[in-house]
């Protein structure tokens, strides 16, 4: 059975600073792993995915994410924070080969102070 | 943008009452979903759809039904509305590699 765990719900940082948000997941086979980004009142836009190719997955607005099989995990990062960064955001995990569903984690609100 | 509307986009309904959303897409994808997002909770499949007349249950599927006559849209009915169905509600379909394409969502509220 496939996992995702995003540990906290919330993280805040500075204008500029680091962005690290992590995500840990289970999985019985090689998984197919991505990040979302729901902005207020939207509905879930696809930030980056990971399927079996190059670990270090690079997305839109400046975000990557890199697959680290050992430490079964997929954080996002972003070098420099935006007030436009701002929003809640969800990993998910599939199993490739399986029955094609997604199983999400809870999410982690973003909140980028000025 | 994967061509997805949902309809409606925002209900208010009272307890008891039957309540049908509707997903449409414009792009020929064999799977739909349909998922609920509660706070605390993030999404959580409630069914799915692999093909005309094919259907599956999520993970939170007492309480709904679900019916898909044409590739293109997907319904979700409530049967008989609780309050704990208050919440919002997206439909998504399935492209290449397992990657799932969102609509924007029915905010719904059981009175």
């Amino acid at each position: 059975a496939q996992s995702v765990t995003q540990l906290g719900s919330h993280v805040s940082v500075s204008e500029g600073a680091l962005v690290l948000l992590r995500c840990n997941y289970s999985s019985s086979v090689p998984p197919y792993l991505f990040w979302y980004v729901q902005y207020p009142n939207q509905g879930l836009q696809l930030l980056l995915k990971y399927t079996s190719a190059a670990t270090l997955v690079k997305g839109i607005n400046g975000f990557e994410a890199e697959f680290k099989k050992s430490e079964t995990s997929f954080h996002l990062t972003k070098p420099s924070a935006h007030m436009s960064d701002a929003a809640e955001y969800f990993c998910a995990v599939n199993e490739a080969g399986a029955n094609s569903k997604l199983t999400f984690g809870k999410g982690i609100t973003l909140s980028v102070r000025p | 943008d994967a061509g997805i509307t949902q309809s409606p986009r925002h209900k208010v309904t009272e307890t008891g009452t039957p309540v049908t959303l509707r997903c449409h897409q414009t792009e020929n994808h064999r799977y739909m979903y349909w998922y609920r997002q509660d706070p605390g909770h993030g999404l959580r499949l409630i069914h799915y759809s692999y093909g005309v007349k094919d259907t599956d249950k999520g993970e939170v599927s007492d309480g709904y039904s679900v019916s898909r006559s044409k590739t293109e849209d997907f319904l979700l009915t409530l049967e008989s509305a609780t309050s704990s169905q208050t919440s919002v509600y997206f439909c998504a379909v399935q492209g290449l590699q397992e990657t799932q394409y969102f609509g924007p969502g029915t905010r719904l509220l059981v009175l």
